[in-house]
C-alpha cells in the first residue's frame, strides 16, 4: 500500500524558534492535510492543500504541496509552548477511494 | 467543517466482551471512516462505513471482529467484538466533507481492555 515517511519523528526546540517537518511518499496524492493531535484528543485539521505548488498559511503555520505531488512540508514560526503535540501529515488519493494515508507523526516538544 | 461527537470518550472493558462506539455528525456526509490508533502510533484505517450497504474493510480487519453500522448519513457505530488486551487503542471516527476535500475527526474513544 501507500507509504508516507514523515520526519523528524520528534524534536525539542527552544521557544521562539522556527520548526520544519516534512512528508514524502512513493505515490502521488491529490490532497495533503496536516493535523495536530493533543493528548486525549482526536486530530485537528490545521491546513489542507489541493494543488501542486500550493503554499498556504494559517497563522504561524505554513504548509506547501510539493511540485511532484509526492511531498509536503509544514513550518511553524516562533514556536510557543502550546505548539507541543503530535503533528501528522496525511495524503488523500482519488485513486484510493479518497481514503487517507497517514505519516508516522512528528512529536514536538518545546523547552520553555 | 463538521462537528463530530463520539461516545463513549473512554472505557475500560473486560476481555471477551464487546463495546459499541457511536459517532454522530452535525450534518449529512457521504463518507465516514473508522480508524484505530495504537499507543504511540499513527492512525490506521479500519473501514469505510457505507450508508445502506456493508462496510469496506482494510487489510487486516474483518467484519466479525469490527462490525460497523451506518443507518443514515449522520450516524455510524463501530463494535469491537470479543476484546483482548491487544485491542486497547484509541478508536476514531472521521468524515470527509467533500468539496473541497477535508477530513475531520471525532475526539476518539480510548479503550482499555483488561
Amino acid at each position: 500500500g501507500q507509504q508516507l515517511n514523515q520526519s523528524p519523528q520528534s524534536m525539542f526546540i527552544q521557544e521562539g524558534e522556527d520548526v520544519s517537518m516534512n512528508c514524502t511518499s512513493s505515490s502521488i496524492f491529490n490532497t495533503w492535510l496536516w493535523y495536530k493531535q493533543d493528548p486525549g484528543e482526536g486530530p485537528v485539521l490545521l491546513i489542507a492543500l489541493y494543488k501542486a505548488g500550493e503554499l498556504t498559511s494559517n497563522g504561524r503555520l505554513t504548509a506547501q504541496f510539493g511540485i511532484t505531488r509526492k511531498d509536503s512540508f509544514l513550518n511553524i514560526s516562533a514556536s510557543i509552548p502550546s505548539d507541543v503535540g503530535i503533528y501528522f501529515c496525511a495524503g488523500q488519493s482519488v485513486n484510493a477511494g479518497n481514503m487517507l494515508t497517514f505519516g508516522g507523526g512528528t512529536r514536538l516538544m518545546v523547552k520553555p | 467543517s463538521a462537528v463530530i461527537s463520539q461516545k463513549p470518550s473512554r472505557d475500560i472493558c473486560q476481555r471477551g466482551t464487546s463495546l459499541t462506539i457511536q459517532c454522530q455528525v452535525d450534518s449529512q456526509v457521504t463518507m465516514m471512516f473508522w480508524y484505530r490508533q495504537q499507543p504511540g502510533q499513527s492512525l490506521t484505517l479500519i473501514a469505510t462505513a457505507n450508508q445502506g450497504s456493508e462496510a469496506t474493510y482494510e487489510s487486516g480487519f474483518v467484519i466479525d471482529k469490527f462490525p460497523i453500522s451506518r443507518p443514515n448519513l449522520t450516524f455510524s457505530t463501530l463494535t469491537v467484538s470479543n476484546m483482548s488486551p491487544e485491542d486497547s487503542s484509541i478508536y476514531l471516527c472521521s468524515v470527509d466533507t467533500g468539496a473541497p476535500r477535508s477530513a475531520f475527526f471525532g475526539q476518539g474513544t480510548r479503550l482499555t481492555v483488561v
